[in-house]
């Protein structure tokens, strides 16, 4: 599976958009982009997964350009509650599936 | 629903006793599997199960075991504690289909000090 990074930490304002970014620069045509977040002491939560096309869905948009080396989580309207640590996690469709590999994540913190 | 869910919240464990770590889930899921935290790090799989009957290893089997009697739960079992197992658990579920596999369900977590 390939291998993700993120930056480690990243702030942002209540109300503001947080676009959080993902380097998955060895990605293979069958692997897929997920997105899961754990808030503190908490088991993590899905938010979201794309392969190609950008997705939206009640909690976020995935946009993953056109070469599929990188992709942005949006939070659209940043609430305090949204302070977590965010993964991205690249997963190939064979026998890879349901073993999700955490990394370190991106620590995000909302402020007033 | 009650969704994951996990028992006990807490556990302090001496070197080389025993237990079980309990998880169950009422969604029909197919898919169960078992991760570990610790500290400042992400999760590692331990084990997970396809389906009643069926168990297979993750990342980091070794001083645990599993079973899978039944759809509904997914114990995990501690034979002789070592002090590097303190750690978080997590136990997760998903519908085994695709796509869906990845779109996992976890637990509130246990967690877990071997002295």
């Amino acid at each position: 599976d390939a291998k993700t990074t993120q930056p480690p930490s990243m702030d942002c304002a209540e109300g503001r958009a947080a676009n959080l970014p993902c380097n998955h620069s060895t990605i293979s045509g069958n692997e897929y982009v997920y997105w899961y977040r754990q808030i503190h002491s908490q088991g993590p939560q899905y938010i979201i997964h794309g392969l190609k096309n950008n997705e939206t869905n009640e909690m976020a948009s995935l946009i993953i350009t056109e070469d599929r080396k990188s992709s942005t989580l949006i939070l659209p309207h940043a609430t305090l509650r949204d302070t977590a640590v965010y993964y991205c996690i690249v997963l190939m469709t064979t026998d890879s599936w349901g073993k999700l590999q955490f990394g370190a994540g991106t620590q995000v913190v909302v402020t007033p | 629903n009650a969704g994951v869910t996990q028992t006990p919240k807490f556990q302090v464990l001496k070197t080389g006793q025993s237990m079980t770590l309990q998880c169950a889930q009422d969604m029909n899921h197919e898919y169960m599997s078992w991760y570990r935290q610790d500290p400042g790090m992400g999760l590692r799989l331990i084990h997970y199960s396809v389906g009643a009957g069926i168990t297979d290893q993750g990342e980091v089997p070794n001083g645990y075991n599993v079973s899978r009697s039944t759809t509904e739960d997914f114990p995990l079992r501690l034979l002789s504690a070592a002090p590097s197992q303190t750690s978080v658990y997590f136990c997760a579920s998903s519908y085994s289909s695709g796509e869906a596999y990845n779109e996992q369900f976890f637990g509130p977590g246990t967690r877990l000090t071997v002295l």
